[in-house]
């Protein structure tokens, strides 16, 4: 079954330690991203990557580190977690066909952070 | 990227034709129209996407006036599990990283009424 798979799908941890929520595609998609949601503010864009070893920010990278060693992983790191980051995580991923061609996004779960 | 408008709520009855309404009208020509939903929380998914044509899914269909400046998304037979926020989305077709980027609005929020 083609899926994005996050993990945790919850996690509690205290300000300032570090932690990394994983990603996963089997769908074998150059582009993934990773998205917060939060009350009033919507899904924005953390970062996003191209392909392996190609990353760039998003709308709110500050805070956040990424990286894209193997296609199918993307984890999203928070080096020094503050309360601000408390939100909703999602991780997507898609194709970039060729031709112009227009192809859906896939998401995760959600992994669902508190720092504290 | 177009902005959308969308109404924050709806009802539907159970079993009935549930028609989404947005309007896009500074959408340019080589921008599409996307539809997503999010089921409480849930990752969003993926519902249909057109240009100008109509088209036509196993989920819904999607229907973009001739002037392209707003679309309805129908969900033919809505169930309770149609009950989510729905998304429309519009974005052009160029290729390059922060073109693949989803600009989510409020959406609409979708309730079905048993």
């Amino acid at each position: 079954e083609a899926q994005v798979t996050q993990n945790p799908r919850y996690l509690i941890t205290v300000t300032g330690k570090k932690l990394t929520v994983t990603c996963s595609q089997n769908m074998n998609h150059e582009y993934m991203s990773w998205y917060r949601q939060d009350p009033g503010l919507g899904l924005r864009q953390i970062y996003y990557s191209m392909n392996v070893e190609v990353t760039d920010k998003g709308d709110v990278p500050e805070g956040y580190k990424v990286s894209r060693k193997e296609k199918r992983n993307f984890p999203l790191i928070l080096e020094s977690p503050s309360p601000n980051q408390t939100s909703l995580y999602f991780c997507a991923s898609r194709y970039t066909s060729g031709g112009g061609k227009l192809t859906e996004a896939f998401f995760g779960q959600g992994t669902r952070l508190t720092v504290v | 990227d177009a902005k959308t408008t969308q109404p924050p709520s709806m009802d539907c009855a159970e079993g009935r034709a549930a028609n989404l309404p947005c309007n896009h009208s500074t959408i340019s020509g080589n921008e599409y129209v996307y539809w997503y939903r999010q089921i409480h929380s849930q990752g969003p998914q993926y519902i249909i996407h057109g240009l100008k044509n109509n088209e036509t899914n196993e989920m819904a269909s999607l229907i973009i006036t001739e002037d392209r400046k707003s679309s309805t998304l129908i969900l033919p037979h809505a169930t309770l599990r149609d009950t989510a926020v729905y998304y429309c989305i519009v974005r052009g077709g160029a290729r390059g990283g922060s073109n693949y980027k989803l600009t989510f609005g409020k959406g609409t929020l979708l309730t079905v009424n048993p």
